[in-house]
């Protein structure tokens, strides 16, 4: 069955500190993405990778850095959080670029910045 | 710029079909996605359509028209586990994902 696992289901941080989001998936996809979602608008994109220490900005990449040290973990680094970085952050993964690639998602992180 | 039009809420009554409609305007076409997301859960993949017509996948079935720039998806003998939101995608140009933000499905018994 596949999998992406994301390290935490609920965060809460305070404004300025550095944080971590960390997500993994066992189906060696070679496409992650990471996505924040709020109320009332569409998934927005952060960033996406296509292949290891590769990295492509999204539609709002400000305030956000990402890693891909291996195939299978894609990480998420808010360098100094803010209140508006508050929301859920998704990840998701799929199979090299093709016309029908579905993505597959992990269960969400909800973050909170006080 | 890019746009993809769903409505935010729907109700239907349990046995019942449902059609949620999606319209887009977008740079490019490569496909469009329905995913289903139970609250507080990940989106799941549903169904995905390329080509002008109907897909039917068990309960579900998806539509497109590229000319119209439209796509439904109907739902058939709705049950309350289907009582999710529903987010359309399109791929554009670029094969990025353009999202909808999704609509909330409510099912009464």
């Amino acid at each position: 069955d596949v999998k992406v696992t994301q390290s935490s289901r609920y965060l809460v941080k305070r404004t300025g500190e550095k944080v971590f989001l960390e997500c993994v998936q066992d189906m060696d996809h070679e496409n992650m993405f990471w996505y924040r979602q709020d109320p009332g608008l569409g998934l927005r994109l952060i960033y996406f990778s296509y292949d290891v220490k590769m990295k492509e900005k999204g539609d709002i990449p400000e305030g956000y850095s990402v890693s891909r040290e291996k195939k299978e973990r894609f990480s998420l680094i808010l360098e100094s959080a803010s209140t508006n970085q508050t929301s859920m952050y998704l990840c998701a993964s799929s199979p090299l670029a093709g016309h029908s690639d579905e993505q597959y998602f992990g269960p969400g992180t909800r973050l909170t910045v006080t | 710029g890019q746009n993809i039009d769903q409505p935010t809420e729907m109700t239907a009554t349990e046995g019942a079909i449902v059609q949620i409609n999606c319209t887009y305007q977008t740079s490019g076409f490569n496909g469009l996605f329905w995913y289903q997301q139970h609250a507080g859960e990940a989106p799941t993949f549903l169904s995905y359509n390329v080509l002008d017509g109907l897909e039917e996948k068990g309960r579900f079935s998806s539509f497109l028209s590229r000319s119209k720039g439209y796509s439904y998806l109907l739902l058939k003998e709705l049950q309350m586990k289907d009582s999710a939101s529903y987010l359309c995608a399109v791929k554009d140009s670029n094969y990025q994902l353009i999202w909808g933000a999704g609509t909330k499905l409510i099912i009464k018994p």
